[in-house]
């Protein structure tokens, strides 16, 4: 069955430090990938995705993630993050299903973010 | 152009009582997706629909839960009979006629809680 996993449940860092967050995916063909961020008590906002192509893929808010194929893996990354980053990250796996997109999605990484 | 718009943001139901949650897509939008996200958790697909169809409801639970999306107005998210273990917070996603990497919306979400 396919699957997400994101082994970090949090993360803390400091404000100007580099962040990266982890996503591991089980599914036999390549998907489509999704990062999404979540505010506390609000939906979902896209970062970024990825079809084919380009591995690295860039987002918005300073955001990128590269596809590793061979690793099963999408990880995200910033190099400065900002107090404002502080939020609840979601990698996602779609175009499991022919022509709509049901995700599924990771636990998620709350992200905290020090002064 | 509005975006995907759900109400009500927060709804209180009693035990046994019935919860109706509305979801309106984002203009040109037919596609209509709906997530449960209990509480420390990620986003679980629950039902996919397109007007007037039903296409994949694997995530549904199989009593008490249903959804529609009528010809006109808004999609809506049906659960009978309220339990604790239904509070959580719904998320509801469009998205227009596309593959299956086409992006989807998500509105704000209604957060049940069954007392």
């Amino acid at each position: 069955a396919q699957s997400v996993t994101q082994p970090d449940i949090h993360i803390t860092v400091s404000e100007g430090a580099s962040l990266e967050l982890r996503c591991n995916y089980s599914y036999g063909a390549t998907p489509y990938l999704f990062w999404y961020v979540q505010s506390p008590g609000q939906g979902l906002q896209l970062l970024l995705k990825y079809f084919s192509g380009d591995t690295l893929v860039q987002g918005i808010k300073g955001f990128e993630a590269e596809f590793k194929r061979s690793q099963s893996s999408f990880n995200l990354r910033k190099p400065s993050v900002h107090w404002s980053d502080a939020a609840e990250y979601f990698c996602a796996v779609g175009g499991l299903s022919g022509g709509y997109n049901k995700l599924i999605f990771g636990a998620g990484t709350r992200l905290a973010v020090h002064p | 152009n509005a975006g995907v718009m759900q109400n009500p943001r927060h709804l209180v139901r009693r035990r046994g009582q019935e919860a109706r949650l509305r979801c309106s897509p984002m203009k040109g939008h037919s596609h209509v997706y709906w997530y449960r996200q209990l509480p420390e958790e990620g986003l679980k697909f629950m039902v996919y629909l397109q007007k007037e169809n039903i296409i994949d409801e694997s995530g549904m639970p199989k009593e008490r839960f249903s959804a529609e999306f009528p010809k006109e107005g808004p999609s809506i998210l049906r659960i009978q009979q309220v339990v604790r273990g239904d509070s959580a917070a719904y998320f509801c996603a469009s998205s227009p006629p596309g593959p299956g990497g086409t992006e989807a919306f998500f509105g704000q979400g209604t957060r049940l809680t069954v007392v």
